[in-house]
């Protein structure tokens, strides 16, 4: 059972800024948010987290909306290489476990 | 390289042999987890191992059989795999175990590229 919803695919001009949304409805209390991408056939990368406020690194900026619904990974100046898999990720109880689990991602294509 | 290392990266195996795949990570990490990544599919998590010890096995076939000797390594031995075992498996660590509160981001290795001919 999916536990985000993201866009199965997505188009962006190198050089301009990518904008990943992400539904996240059913996030409970403390839970984070990350974001992740996986380039073709290598193992994801971590690239953000963030709780409640936004978060910048040298890599993006994360903006989570005030009720926690929902997020927006930003690339603010995409290059070919960040042509990739995003997957937006909630940690879920399973049992006695939390686990992160991976939905299908956004794939997205930075044209030149 | 992040900091977690699999190796082979690419294995062919027959479906009666038996083969390892090897994890290793010097990041001081407590958790470590196998995860299996076939052709258009998400990711889907296998084993976790928290201090050494297994807590989550996700109906993983017994043809599947996963070790962690201590909390740098962590194996993944294959034995009379199916053709549809072939998938990218990969080996992720975190610094955290699971259960406790607060972020926990996972390193994950390159992969293991696996075919079963």
């Amino acid at each position: 059972d999916a536990k985000t919803t993201q866009p199965p695919s997505m188009d962006c001009a190198e050089g301009r800024a990518a904008n990943l949304p992400c539904n996240h409805s059913t996030i409970s209390g403390n839970e984070y948010v990350y974001w992740y991408r996986q380039i073709h056939s290598q193992g994801p990368q971590y690239i953000i987290h963030g709780l409640k406020n936004n978060e910048t690194n040298e890599m993006a900026s994360l903006i989570i909306t005030e009720d926690r619904k929902s997020s927006t990974l930003i690339l603010p100046h995409a290059t070919l290489r960040d042509t990739a898999v995003y997957y937006c990720i909630v940690r879920f109880v399973s049992g006695s476990a939390r686990q992160l689990t991976f939905g299908s991602g956004t794939q997205l294509t930075v044209l030149p | 390289e992040t900091g977690v290392t699999q190796t082979p990266r690419h294995l062919v195996m027959g479906m009666t042999n038996k083969k390892s795949l090897k994890c290793e990570q010097h990041l001081g990490h407590n958790a470590m987890y196998w995860y299996k990544q076939s052709a258009k599919k998400p990711l889907e998590l296998m084993f976790v191992y928290n201090f050494k010890e297994q807590t989550e096995n996700n109906s993983v076939p017994s043809r599947f059989s996963p070790e962690c000797p201590n909390s740098s390594h962590l194996f993944l031995h294959l034995h009379t795999l199916q053709p549809e075992d072939s998938a990218l498996y990969l080996c992720a660590s975190s610094l955290h175990r699971l259960g406790r509160s607060g972020a926990n981001v996972l390193t994950f290795g390159a992969g293991s590229r696996l075919t079963v001919l």
